[in-house]
């Protein structure tokens, strides 16, 4: 069975603090791992990672991909309170989306 | 540009009721889904459909069933609702055999009483 666990589940941290999300999983067939941020609605998709090593980056979000050690990185530099959002790390099994309970970064001002 | 919609964004239903959730996608995507969202549990897949007609069980099928009579819509019926089917509720579409991800609705937040 297809497995996606990400930590922690929540935390809260202050406007101008660096936030570190993460995400294991174990997936037969692994092609990719994606990141989604949701916030009051739809997730929206942030990143898909599918090379070990490679950083990809997007403003202050980054991620990366470990394909020995089976896990992945979300981090957010200089938080603002608009980053305030469930984030959601997913990997695909054929046309299948295994999703991570999400963690959820409350920032404050 | 909405590409998935869901009919209702807040939906209130007594138990024992039969509930339909709506969702068309306009991307002629061959893949759609349903997931439900709750605290601490994630999104959990309760049936997808890969065809017009075909329907396959995702994770948490138990107390409900799907409808796939058209490619661009997909409906999730809650047979008999009970309370602890309230849950925010996603459909998603996407591409044959795409690793690229989905597309989400906005969700439907359903409540039973």
């Amino acid at each position: 069975e297809d497995k996606v666990v990400q930590s922690p589940l929540s935390l809260v941290v202050h406007e101008g603090d660096t936030v570190t999300l993460n995400c294991s999983y174990e997936v037969t067939n692994f092609r990719s791992l994606l990141w989604y941020k949701q916030e009051k609605k739809a997730p929206t998709f942030l990143f898909m990672l599918t090379s070990s090593g490679i950083e990809k980056k997007s403003g202050r979000l980054s991620s990366i991909l470990d394909k020995k050690e089976l896990f992945s990185i979300l981090n957010i530099t200089a938080t603002q309170t608009g980053d305030s959002a469930i984030y959601l790390c997913a990997a695909p099994n054929d046309y299948k989306l295994s999703f991570g309970a999400g963690t959820t970064v409350t920032v404050r001002a | 540009d909405v590409k998935v919609t869901q009919s209702s964004r807040y939906l209130v239903k007594r138990t024992g009721e039969k509930v339909f959730l709506e969702c068309v996608q306009d991307m002629d995507h061959e893949n759609m889904f349903w997931y439900r969202q709750d605290p601490g549990l994630g999104l959990r897949l309760i049936y997808f459909s890969y065809d017009v007609k075909m329907k396959e069980k995702g994770d948490i099928p138990e107390g409900y069933s799907v409808s796939r009579e058209k490619k661009e819509r997909f409906s999730l019926i809650l047979e008999s609702a009970s309370t602890n089917q309230t849950s925010m509720y996603l459909c998603a579409s996407s591409r044959a055999a795409s690793f690229y991800g989905y597309t989400f609705g906005s969700g439907t937040r359903l409540t039973v009483v």
